[in-house]
Order: C-alpha cells, then structure tokens, then sequence
C-alpha cells in the first residue's frame, strides 16, 4: 500500500484564496517532496523539504514537515487558475532509493 | 538543458503482447526510475538503475523488467501484457542516486492494452 496519505482528496477554491493540503506517512524518510501534476502528464517537482527541516518556503509555496507526527502540509498562497492539478506528495524512503507516493489531491482554482 | 525524454508517447497493444518503453535522461544524470500510475494503484515504484545496475525493485511480477545503458538511457519490458498493465508510465532521472535534489520526470508513456 502506499505510505502517503494525502487529504482532502479534492478541493476546490476561488482565485486568490490560498491553498492548503496534508500529507501524512508512515515510516523514517530521508526527504519529503512535493511535486504537481497537469492533466495525468508529468510530475513537476515543487519542493523538498529534509528530515531535520521543519519548513521550507519557495515562491508562493510552503511547506511544513513534523517528523514526531509523520506529517508535511503544502500551502499555496494566493492561488492562480493555472495552480488547477493534482499534487502529490512523495517521501524517499530511508532505507531505499525510491519514492513513496501519496494518493494526491485534486486542486481545482476557480477564476 | 532538455528534459527528460520518453519515447513513445502513446502505445497501444493487444493483450499477450511484449512492450518497450524508452527513456532518455537529463544530460549528466546517472538514475533513471520508472514509475506506474494508474487510477486505481495511483503511484508506484518499478525499479531504479543506476550506471546500468538495477539497485532497488518495487513489488511488480517478473514480467516487467528494465536496463540502462553506458550512456544511461533506459528502457523498460514488459511481457505477456495484461489489462491491468494499462497505465501511465513515468521515467524520472537525478543526478545521483537517491536523489537528495528531487526528480525530473518526463512526460510519461500512455500504455493501453486491449
């Protein structure tokens, strides 16, 4: 099963509003990465935050990461119609080379 | 820099059939893994190559395997496909191993079996 549980599965907000979804995961990571993705094309990486950071900020984007509770948050602030994809978040496993995907949430921005 | 390139972009075979999806990573970039989306599973691993040894292997039948090359382009096989071997498969490279930056993805191979 996929270590990443992501929610809310979909949301659904208007142009301007900010963004914000939750990541959850299960085992010890090296890094949690956030990545977008278009219209079931490719994954675009966003954002990386490592095991010993707890936030990490990038443009318009946040991200959040609590290591006690297994959990990161992704924020998008003022969101743009062009921000409509789904995100996922990925955590690279410690003991492995590979990412561990979530199941995404569908971000839909209504101008 | 260009990205990284799968090839083709769309696929469609009967089932039984055998597949092979390409992959051509960022310049310079020594892993390539492949990944296999689909609505139901989403995201999930295959394997990852690095200087053309498999060093990791998600949890797939033996019916799907890879290669990578000396100038680490990487294929993917799959053999006797299934229905449920349709998806979307996505390559993505790193400089190194483990990928402490992130991944590059390319856009992706759309298999549909018929």
């Amino acid at each position: 099963s996929q270590q990443g549980e992501e929610d809310p599965q979909a949301l659904s907000i208007q142009e301007g509003e900010n963004a914000t979804m939750n990541c959850s995961y299960k085992t010890s990571i090296n890094n949690l990465q956030w990545y977008r993705q278009n219209s079931g094309r490719g994954l675009v990486h966003l954002i990386l935050i490592r095991s010993n950071e707890r936030e990490k900020h990038s443009g318009r984007l946040r991200v959040t990461l609590d290591t006690s509770k297994k959990s990161s948050s992704l924020l998008i602030t003022a969101s743009r119609a062009a921000d409509t994809a789904s995100y996922f978040c990925a955590t690279d496993w410690e003991y492995g080379n590979k990412l561990v995907f979530g199941a995404g949430t569908i971000l839909r921005v209504k101008s | 820099k260009a990205g990284v390139t799968q090839t083709p972009r769309y696929l469609i075979k009967t089932r039984g059939q055998q597949v092979t999806l390409s992959c051509s990573p960022i310049s310079g970039h020594r892993s390539v893994s492949w990944y296999q989306q689909t609505p139901g599973q989403g995201l999930q691993f295959l394997f990852e190559y690095f200087s053309e040894t498999q060093r990791n292997k998600g949890n797939f039948p033996g019916r799907f395997s890879g290669r990578q090359f000396s100038n680490s382009r990487s294929e993917m096989n799959v053999s006797t496909l299934e229905l449920g071997d349709s998806a979307l498969y996505l390559c993505a490279s790193s400089l190194e191993q483990g990928a402490a930056d992130g991944y590059t993805f390319g856009s992706g191979t759309r298999l549909t079996v018929v």
